[in-house]
């Protein structure tokens, strides 16, 4: 059974689309992450849920925005994309804070054209 | 200066070496320590984790910190091709939610 499962795997749309992407974790963690990875594997947080609250809101455009319906999902819709935001997005959630580690979903590889 | 600094490589060694990665940080507030590995175009997988100062062995794998000179090592014995991935380190304060990653080291091992 996958533990942090994201869709969709891979996502090719135009300049100005407004897409969303899905997460699920089944590990009755009770904390959730949105990282972004550049093209040189730099992972960067951008959002984090714990327990459906918000806790962290990094420097992100407003045309970002998570939305966690309970503790086990968290999704991020993106409005208005731009070239720039081509990158591999991944899930992770971990027990509370992250001192252990994550578990990291496998990705979802966004492209914009 | 970045937080936390990580060669990016790639560092290619035969089948069989002992490997060595490593991260320098400039935060001394950053307690819990962690490796992940990272196969091409799959997440980032949790590989060890260390608390404060000292070493923690996990079959070939052997995470060093040294919070004095703050500077964290994985080392990997008897390298495999299967070990050939991206390994990014990673660390936190503790008590809070948020983690630094490295920018990760890409390793090839050569059978």
């Amino acid at each position: 059974d996958t533990a942090v499962s994201q869709t969709p795997k891979y996502l090719v749309t135009q300049m100005g689309n407004d897409k969303s992407i899905k997460c699920e974790q089944n590990l009755g963690h009770d904390t959730m992450y949105w990282y972004k990875q550049d093209s040189k594997k730099f992972l960067k947080i951008m959002f984090s849920y714990n327990n459906k609250e918000l806790i962290i809101n990094e420097t992100v455009p407003n045309r970002f925005s998570p939305k966690s319906p309970d503790k086990a999902h968290l999704n991020l819709h993106i409005n208005s994309l731009e070239l720039g935001d081509s990158a591999v997005y991944f899930c992770a959630s971990s027990q509370d804070v992250p001192n252990y580690g994550y578990t990291f979903g496998s990705g979802t590889r966004l492209t914009v054209v | 200066q970045k937080e936390v600094e990580q060669d990016p490589g790639p560092l290619s060694v035969p089948e069989g070496a002992i490997v060595s990665l490593n991260c320098t940080y400039s935060n001394s507030a950053f307690q819990y320590f962690m490796w992940y590995r990272q196969y091409s175009r799959k997440g980032p997988e949790l590989l060890m984790y260390t608390y404060s100062s000292g070493n923690k062995e996990d079959g070939r794998f052997t995470a060093q910190v040294d919070k004095s000179s703050k500077y964290i090592s994985l080392f990997i014995r008897d390298s495999q091709p299967s070990d050939s991935a991206t390994y990014l380190c990673a660390m936190s304060v503790g008590g809070g939610f948020k983690t630094i990653f490295g920018a990760g080291t890409r390793l090839f091992v050569k059978a």
